[in-house]
């Protein structure tokens, strides 16, 4: 399996500009989760999917950000209107639901976005 | 509030000189305990996982344990290759599958 895809790996874009990231998780994966990373407050959950149906959205941190997974296989996070503080790496990553113990979940390799 | 806390913020080491890199974890219930690796410009990489006091987990030069209230990863006789920001994480009880991060330990291994 090529492991967790994003799209694009960079992004520069203008304040007020929307901007879209994109997942393709590993398949068969029955969650995915995006995460955003700073220096300053280090790697935050935002929002999580299982089997498509977001079910923790509390780390969004505005309404300008929203997720969606139509399908097992793409996600996207997209914020509008876009500012220079969302500038970070942002980070997709899936897991296989195991009943006995909690699975590790695989990265992608983020998309770095700045937002000037 | 649940608290995950990574000491040193950065840490220099000798080739062969061994060393141990702290988690410390104030949570109401843990379910598991996380070790990834990232280097610059990737994502995290899966180490380790532990869910009880007393576990540990090891792979090449690194031992992980854990205690009721940290986490060690341990490293034995470090090479320039496991130079990376080490990442611990907590799976808390009724927090779903929400991963909460500690801030990382920065390891540069030198020649």
């Amino acid at each position: 399996d090529a492991g967790v895809i994003q799209s694009p790996r960079h992004e520069v874009t203008e304040m007020g500009q929307e901007v879209t990231l994109r997942c393709k998780p590993i398949s068969g994966h029955d969650y995915l989760f995006w995460y955003r990373q700073t220096m300053m407050r280090g790697l935050e959950l935002l929002i999580y999917f299982n089997n498509n149906v977001p079910i923790d959205d509390s780390g969004m941190p505005e309404d300008r950000f929203s997720a969606k997974m139509p399908n097992a296989s793409f996600s996207t996070l997209k914020i509008q209107p876009s500012e220079p503080r969302d500038s970070a790496v942002y980070f997709c990553a899936s897991r296989r639901d195991r009943v006995v113990q909690w699975t590790e979940a695989f990265f992608g390799q983020g998309t770095r976005l700045t937002v000037v | 509030e649940d608290q995950v806390t990574q000491s040193p913020e950065a840490l220099r080491l000798q080739e062969g000189e061994s060393s141990s890199l702290n988690c410390s974890y104030t949570v109401s219930g843990l379910r598991g305990l996380f070790w990834y690796r990232q280097d610059p410009g990737k994502g995290p990489e899966f180490l380790f996982t532990l869910y009880s006091a007393g576990e540990e987990k090891e792979k090449e030069r690194l031992k992980a344990t854990l205690t009721k209230k940290e986490s060690f990863l341990h490293i034995t006789a470090p090479k320039p290759e496991d130079s990376a920001t080490y990442l611990c994480a907590v799976l808390l009880t009724g927090g779903g599958n929400k991963l909460t991060f500690g801030t990382g330990t920065q390891l540069k291994v030198e020649l």
